[in-house]
């Protein structure tokens, strides 16, 4: 069975502009969460989506959105990038929203110029 | 709010040595406490889980036990491997409102010579 994917493997973007990172979770997974990893630290919670409704938001600011479509994939965006976003970026699936175990994608890679 | 500690590496041991690597948390009620393992370039695994209070996970030789007395969860292997290599995270999944919040330590790079 696949696990969870994310596209794109590498993105190298510059000050200011936006990013689209993409997760398909695996099938019949309804819940999608989105991590945060900074080189060296451990990974920060950003979101989590069950049924395509927010379910919680970790601290980061607005310029981070996220969104679940009816197939349950997700989109994370960044605006306004800073230097400070380079990182890699973790979704997660879950059968659901609270209790059960979260299986993570091999992330998207951002660096920020 | 929800945090977790864990010993700072990176750990250096010679294959067929014993680790333990050490987690101590602190979380209200009682929080669902993982290990994840992260090989370089890759996302996050799960290693082993524990839900409750004195429940041991295991896989791959690798165990740790839910203390809640002392609110650890140490990992430990009898013999490491050199593909036992990477950087292990422990992590809890705390009450908090119904959603999945996992919070995780900083990680300990583990790096093992034959």
């Amino acid at each position: 069975d696949a696990g969870v994917t994310q596209s794109p493997t590498h993105l190298i973007k510059t000050r200011g502009q936006q990013v689209t990172l993409r997760c398909s979770p695996i099938s019949g997974h309804k819940s999608v969460s989105w991590y945060q990893q900074v080189l060296g630290q451990g990974p920060q919670f950003i979101f989590q989506y069950y049924e395509k409704e927010e379910r919680g938001r970790g601290n980061f600011p607005d310029r981070f959105s996220a969104r679940q479509f009816p197939n349950y994939s997700s989109e994370l965006n960044v605006n306004a990038l800073l230097l400070g976003d380079s990182a890699l970026y973790l979704c997660a699936s879950s059968l659901g929203s609270a209790r059960e175990t979260q299986y993570f994608g091999p992330g998207t890679r951002l660096l920020v110029l | 709010g929800d945090s977790v500690t864990q010993m700072e590496g990176p750990v250096t041991l010679s294959e067929e040595a014993f680790l333990t690597i050490n987690c101590t948390y602190t979380a209200t009620g009682y929080p669902s406490l993982f290990w994840y393992v992260q090989y370089p370039g890759e996302g996050l695994q799960l290693l082993l889980k524990a839900t409750k209070a004195d429940d041991k996970g295991s896989n791959k030789g690798f165990e740790a036990t839910y203390r809640k007395e002392t609110t650890s969860f140490h990992l430990e292997k009898g013999s490491v491997q050199v593909s036992d290599s990477a950087v292990y995270f422990c992590a809890l999944r705390g009450n908090s409102g119904g959603y999945q919040k996992v919070t995780f330590g900083t990680g300990t790079k583990l790096q093992v010579i034959p």
